[in-house]
């Protein structure tokens, strides 16, 4: 089955200890990205790979890494996260490629809580 | 860069009739518009989109129009059903710079019975 793996799901932590959410599609999207979902603002971009190795800045990066180093796998990296960063996030993937815009496959979202 | 505007933020309507939700957009560059419905405790999905080279796009309950000299673009949604009930969220985006989606801010639509 197509799909794009969030983990995990839920998540509870405190100020500065660093976190990894992984994402994983299986669809062989180039195009891959992080959003988060915050009451009243919709889905902000925190960053994007357009393929391997390839990666770039969103709309609201500060306070995040990425890395792209296979092409199924996406993981976001908080190194010290704050309170500001609870949200819900959810990873995307999708084809890319002729300059075409293309259906974003979401993950399933990680409901993050930094007390 | 691209602002994406959406209204209403929440809309209530009869079992039956008709839903309609708007989106205004800043970057006359863009010319992908899709709509996301995202149920409760649910990821986003596709619904909908539209190109600029058409007005209007119908799919069975649901259409999506264009205005590209206004900077619009509306969801239809008729014959209104208790699963219509979700957020639905309207996005832009530009060939050139098919990186970046902006999403608006969301229309939580309740269907009342």
């Amino acid at each position: 089955e197509a799909q794009v793996t969030q983990n995990p799901r839920y998540l509870i932590t405190v100020t500065g200890k660093k976190l990894t959410v992984t994402c994983s599609q299986n669809m062989n999207h180039e195009y891959m990205s992080w959003y988060r979902q915050d009451p009243g603002l919709g889905l902000r971009q925190i960053y994007y790979s357009m393929n391997v190795e390839v990666t770039d800045k969103g709309d609201v990066p500060e306070g995040y890494k990425v890395s792209r180093k296979e092409k199924r796998n996406f993981p976001l990296i908080l190194e010290s996260p704050s309170p500001n960063q609870t949200s819900l996030y959810f990873c995307a993937s999708r084809r890319a490629g002729g300059g075409t815009n293309e259906k974003l496959f979401f993950g399933s979202g990680t409901q993050l809580s930094v007390l | 860069g691209e602002n994406v505007e959406q209204h209403p933020s929440t809309l209530s309507v009869q079992e039956g009739d008709s839903a309609v939700i708007k989106c205004t957009y800043s970057d006359s560059a863009s010319n992908y518009f899709p709509w996301y419905k995202q149920e409760l405790g649910k990821r986003p999905q596709l619904i909908i989109d539209i190109r600029s080279n058409v007005g209007e796009k119908k799919d069975q309950r649901i259409a999506v129009t264009l205005n590209k000299t206004a900077k619009h673009f509306s969801l239809h949604i008729t014959e209104t059903q208790p699963e219509d009930s979700a957020v639905y969220f309207c996005a832009a985006s530009s060939y050139s710079s098919a990186s970046k989606i902006i999403f608006g801010s969301g229309t939580r639509l309740s269907i009342r019975p």
